[in-house]
């Protein structure tokens, strides 16, 4: 069985500061790992995933992310936020083996003020 | 394309009554799935298909019916609600060519309250 911990339900942020996400993962078979952004009201879309090359992934709207194996995690960052960033984000892993069968953290809401 | 639609957007209901929540894709995928979202608790899987009459439970089905009779639908049926199923529900489809690997795509989702 899988397991996400995503560390921080909360992060509140100024506008123009970076913003890092953490997530940690249990596994004991691979897994492909992703990251998803829930705007207010609306459904999740993907931000980035991770399936296999280089460990630094990057995303749409700037956001980025390095998987590190050693210590199961799969931290997401942004450099610079923008008040459009305020939204929940979910880390989500998958055996690579498996039919779709996402395991998801429980999110972490960013609030982007100015 | 519309992508993934479910409706309706809300719905409240009586504890012990019975309704289908609706979702449909126009992208042509084999995979669709059923969530729910509630607070502190990320999306869980309640049930999953991977084509047309082919159908398997998640990680908590119990309350829940599903049937895939085509690619493009997926209704996901409470066959008498409880309190306990007050939650958001999400729709999702992906393709099965990469399989694990694959992008899913959400609808927007259907809140329902059970009083």
């Amino acid at each position: 069985a899988q397991s996400v911990t995503q560390l921080d339900s909360q992060v509140p942020v100024f506008e123009e500061a970076p913003v890092e996400l953490r997530c940690n993962y249990s596994s004991s078979v691979s897994v492909y790992l992703f990251w998803y952004v829930q705007y207010p009201n609306q459904g999740l879309q993907l931000l980035l995933k991770y399936l296999s090359g280089s460990t630094l992934v990057k995303g749409i709207n700037g956001f980025e992310a390095e998987f590190n194996k050693s210590q199961t995690s799969f931290h997401l960052r942004k450099p610079s936020v923008h008040i459009s960033d305020t939204a929940e984000y979910f880390c989500a892993v998958i055996p690579t083996d498996s039919w779709g069968k996402l395991q998801f953290g429980a999110g972490t809401q960013v609030v982007v003020t100015p | 394309n519309a992508g993934v639609t479910q409706t309706p957007k809300f719905q409240v209901l009586k504890t012990g009554q019975s309704m289908t929540l609706q979702c449909a894709q126009d992208m042509n995928h084999e995979y669709m799935s059923w969530y729910r979202q509630d607070p502190g608790m990320g999306l869980r899987l309640i049930h999953y298909s991977v084509g047309a009459g082919i159908t398997d439970q998640g990680e908590v089905p119990n309350g829940y019916n599903v049937s895939r009779s085509t690619t493009e639908d997926f209704p996901l049926r409470l066959l008498s609600a409880a309190p306990s199923q007050t939650s958001v529900y999400f729709c999702a489809s992906s393709n099965l060519a990469g399989v694990a690997g694959e992008t899913q795509y959400f609808g927007p989702g259907t809140r329902l309250l059970v009083l």
